[in-house]
């Protein structure tokens, strides 16, 4: 299956500080991707989308200002956490829709995720 | 009402048992029909992806699509301690917006 990578792993940052996490696309060129949250023993939330070089679609109660996406390329997208709050700890996972990188495979991949990032804020 | 609906379990079952999940959706435009699986901290992962109304196999898994029932299931076969986990249905109409179930966490006892 495809490979999605997220960095870090796990975080733990004081309140009123900015976090930023990354989601990469290992094999394959990542179209879109998309980002949620998901609390524990819930299932997960879409938080936005988003179309590489494209500004992102975010949902319903979700604070753009908040959460600042950027996916300024095939294979990476970020999501930055800005004046994080205790109310923001929660586990962040982003997943990954593309075509492989070898087109003449005419591989497509529906949505991958990565392997999730914890978010304590103290 | 949710538009996807998921029996949350418990479900726990002796090893070896067949694992039987499934999930009932309102919206007759969802077209796509995924199962994942999400062990505990750890991100979803795909194991089966349909898009017609059938049966789909891969090895101890079988993904079933009654579209006229709006109904999905998703049988484990042989089941094993390992399978222990969430496994989420999550579907979509054409688009990107996959709408997910709340979950069902299965517990296979050795």
């Amino acid at each position: 299956g495809a490979v999605v990578s997220q960095h870090p792993s796990r975080v733990i940052c004081k309140s009123g500080t900015s976090v930023k996490i990354e989601c990469r696309s290992l094999d394959f060129q990542a179209t879109t991707m998309f980002w949620y949250r998901q609390f524990p023993k819930q299932s997960l939330m879409l938080m936005a989308t988003s179309n590489e070089g494209s500004k992102a679609t975010y949902e319903q109660g979700v604070e753009k200002d908040k959460f600042l996406i950027n996916h300024a390329s095939l294979t990476l997208s970020t999501l930055t956490v800005t004046s994080a709050h205790p109310e923001d700890s929660s586990f962040y996972i982003c997943s990954a829709r593309g075509q492989h990188r070898n087109w003449s495979l005419a591989r497509f991949y529906e949505q991958y995720f990565g392997p999730g990032t914890r978010l304590t804020v103290t | 009402q949710k538009e996807v609906e998921q029996d949350p379990g418990p479900l726990s079952v002796p090893e070896g048992a067949i694992v039987s999940l499934n999930c009932t959706y309102s919206n007759s435009a969802f077209q796509y029909f995924m199962w994942y699986r999400q062990y505990s901290r750890k991100g979803p992962e795909l194991l089966m992806y349909t898009y017609s109304s059938g049966n789909k196999e891969d090895g101890r898994f079988t993904a079933q699509v009654d579209k006229s029932s709006k109904y999905i299931s998703l049988f484990i076969r042989d089941s094993q301690p390992s399978d222990s986990a969430t496994y989420l249905c999550a579907i979509k109409a054409a688009g990107n917006k996959l709408t997910f179930g709340g979950g069902t966490r299965v517990l296979v006892k050795p």
